[in-house]
């Protein structure tokens, strides 16, 4: 059973687009919700965290939105750039953090 | 501050053997969680140890077992190794149980041939 759908699998953006992924959830005992960056070769990176009685949390070009009533959530990256070509992994919380399938990158130069 | 180590990166193995990975955490952390990494099921939990003692696990079999010494240093291991064990095995710290604001090491790539 997966507690956290992750969608789109691959994703291709042109520099200087908005890449969006999106991951819903069941479990309405998850408290926090995180986003991770994986680049080849390393292990997942903290990007942006947001709790869900907020419905919206910015960090420069990463913006997640957060709908509780759908139990939904969204990475939004503004202005796409080369260097975030990854793979990007959204996850949740209850008692431990549990991830979604990834979603791969790519930004066009 | 150092940030999560792993050791050894690269690991190769043959069927039935044994194997054991060693994480250090970010100084100050005493929560250590182990996932597995592969293409079809991507991360999936272990289980994570906080003060020595491990406090959750995920749904793998006994042959995967870790443990935690007194300065929050983590070490798992997989016993009779199979194929499809090959993964990448990653370590995550943070500072409290649960696995907030968890930070991950760069892993141990694991080949079972």
């Amino acid at each position: 059973q997966q507690q956290v759908k992750q969608s789109p699998q691959s994703l291709i953006v042109q520099k200087g687009g908005i890449s969006i992924i999106n991951c819903a959830y069941e479990n309405t005992a998850f408290d926090y919700f995180p986003w991770y960056q994986q680049f080849p070769g390393k292990g997942p990176a903290l990007l942006i965290a947001i709790r869900p009685d907020v419905s919206e949390k910015k960090e420069g070009r990463f913006t997640i939105s957060f709908n509780k009533s759908a139990k939904q959530f969204s990475l939004h990256i503004m202005d796409s750039q080369p260097g975030d070509s990854a793979t990007y992994f959204c996850a949740a919380r209850d008692d431990k953090i549990i991830f979604g399938k990834g979603t791969r990158l790519h930004i066009l130069p | 501050k150092a940030g999560v180590t792993q050791t050894p990166r690269y690991l190769i193995k043959t069927r039935g053997q044994q194997v054991t990975l060693s994480c250090s955490p970010i100084s100050g952390h005493r929560s250590v969680s182990w996932y597995q990494q592969t293409p079809g099921q991507g991360l999936q939990f272990l289980f994570e140890y906080f003060s020595e003692t491990q406090r959750n696990k995920g749904n793998f079999p006994g042959r995967f077992s870790g443990r935690q010494f007194s300065n929050s240093r983590s070490e798992m291991n997989v016993s009779t190794l199979e194929l499809g064990d090959s993964a990448l095995y990653l370590c995550a710290s943070s500072e409290d149980l649960g696995g907030a604001e968890a930070f991950f090491g760069q892993g141990t790539r694991l080949t079972v041939v």
